[in-house]
């Protein structure tokens, strides 16, 4: 079975910070990976997609990558901002047969301070 | 960029009482979509795949004759919840895909709250 962890759980830092979220997955059999931003009460923004073929993707001040034989994932926000407070999500997309599903790990809850 | 619409965006029910909530893909066809429940502060649990023109596929412990799926057409999936109770409040979530290389896009979420 598909398990997909987040760490850290929560994360508060002044504005202007690098940081980094970590995503692991047990079963490297993965076809695709992807990064979600939520914000309180709201649907998710898709920010990066990886293929599984793929090493990194980046998209403005969003880089991600992906190892996927030893089922890691990294999200890196550079110059964060107030406004990239939000929770992260990462999610594993399972594709075999007859077999199609989406995992989500727990998400990163990311407070940035000015 | 790709859009999903997701409505309601929220609903109060009397318990016993069914509700519906649709989820339609704007500008592109999904061959996939997937039901997704979210608890306050939790992540989104996968209830169920929905391939259009066949049956969903349910998770282990969702009771597919509770949340009835129906994805009959490549722009619209719905969900049923019926006879609803107080435990059934919740945060539903829909998603929407083409091609398995594309990325899978959300609508906004469903509040139900069944009192």
């Amino acid at each position: 079975k598909q398990e997909v962890t987040q760490i850290p759980a929560a994360l508060s830092v002044p504005e202007g910070e690098n940081l980094v979220l970590n995503c692991s997955f047990t079963d490297s059999a993965i076809y695709n990976l992807q990064w979600f931003r939520q914000d309180p009460g709201k649907g998710l923004t898709s920010l990066l997609l990886i293929q599984s073929s793929q090493r990194e993707q980046t998209s403005g001040r969003l880089n991600a990558s992906l190892d996927k034989s030893s089922g890691r994932s990294t999200l890196y926000i550079a110059a964060s901002q107030p406004g990239d407070s939000a929770t992260y999500l990462c999610a594993v997309r399972l594709i075999s047969g007859g077999y199609n599903k989406l995992i989500f790990g727990a998400g990163t809850r990311l407070a940035v301070h000015p | 960029g790709a859009v999903v619409s997701q409505h309601p965006s929220w609903v109060i029910c009397k318990s016993g009482t069914s509700v519906k909530i649709e989820c339609r893909s704007l500008d592109f066809q999904a061959t996939t979509m997937f039901w997704y429940r979210q608890f306050p502060k939790q992540s989104l649990m996968l209830m169920a795949t929905s391939n259009e023109g066949s049956k969903a596929t349910y998770e282990q412990g969702v009771e597919k004759d509770k949340f009835l799926i129906n994805h009959a057409s490549l722009t619209l999936s719905t969900l049923t919840v019926t006879s609803a109770h107080p435990e059934d409040s919740s945060f539903y979530i829909c998603s929407a895909g083409g091609h398995y290389n594309s990325p899978l896009h959300f609508g906004n979420g469903t509040r139900l709250t069944v009192t």
